[in-house]
């Protein structure tokens, strides 16, 4: 069964502080995975897109890991603002057989930044 | 990136009455568009992808002649909300197929069905 999961549930931290948010999947066949920030009330935003040969990429303080060969993902957020207060959004896509994609959604971490 | 517009933003209901929210791309003809439903402290559940100028594609599960999906043009995709429930009540986001794997998603509307 395709399944994203992501840890943790929830995350406090202090504005400055660094912090980093994992996801595992078991999806076949992988096509790409994609980390998305949605705030409260609104639509998701892309964030970073890795492909099976990309190992990592990053998106200003964001930067996404892929480990193809253990099927996890991870988003580094560094030196969080207030702003970066959200939902992070883990989504594999799945390539089917007639060249479409489906897209597996996690559950997210709803990362809150304190003052 | 694309920029996608959704109208109205909120809207409140009373039981039994139709709804249609609407999904704009402002600057990108999107032959596919996909509409989302999500429930508070749930992830996005897609309900159908929309093909300009064909029938929508159902999730299992999504009643379509509950939900009405209408692509009539590369920028324009609607769904009704047919005789609403107060459990229809939910955040619908739609989002587009751009190029290269990236989809575009709209704001949102809050539908509340009293």
């Amino acid at each position: 069964k395709n399944q994203v999961e992501q840890s943790p549930q929830s995350l406090i931290i202090l504005e400055g502080k660094n912090c980093t948010l994992q996801c595992n999947y078991t999806v076949s066949p992988f096509s790409n995975l994609r980390w998305y920030k949605q705030d409260t009330g609104r639509g998701p935003v892309s964030l970073t897109i890795m492909t099976f040969s990309e190992n990592t990429k990053s998106n200003g303080r964001y930067t996404a890991t892929l480990d193809a060969d253990t099927k996890q993902s991870s988003l580094h957020i560094t030196a969080s603002q207030l702003s970066d207060s959200a939902s992070y959004i883990c989504v594999v896509s799945v390539e089917s057989m007639d060249s479409n994609y489906q897209l597996i959604w996690g559950a997210g971490t709803k990362l809150i930044i304190k003052p | 990136g694309a920029v996608v517009s959704q109208h109205p933003s909120w809207v409140i209901c009373k039981s039994g009455t139709s709804v249609k929210i609407e999904c704009r791309s402002l600057d990108f003809q999107a032959t596919t568009m996909f509409w989302y439903r999500q429930f508070p402290k749930q992830s996005l559940m897609l309900m159908a992808t929309s093909n300009e100028g064909s029938k929508a594609t159902y999730e299992q599960g999504v009643e379509k002649d509950k939900f009405l999906i209408n692509h009539a043009s590369l920028t324009l995709s609607t769904l009704t909300v047919t005789s609403a429930h107060p459990e229809d009540s939910s955040f619908y986001i739609c989002s587009l197929a751009g190029r290269t794997y990236e989809q575009y998603f709209g704001p949102g509307t809050r539908l509340t069905v009293t």
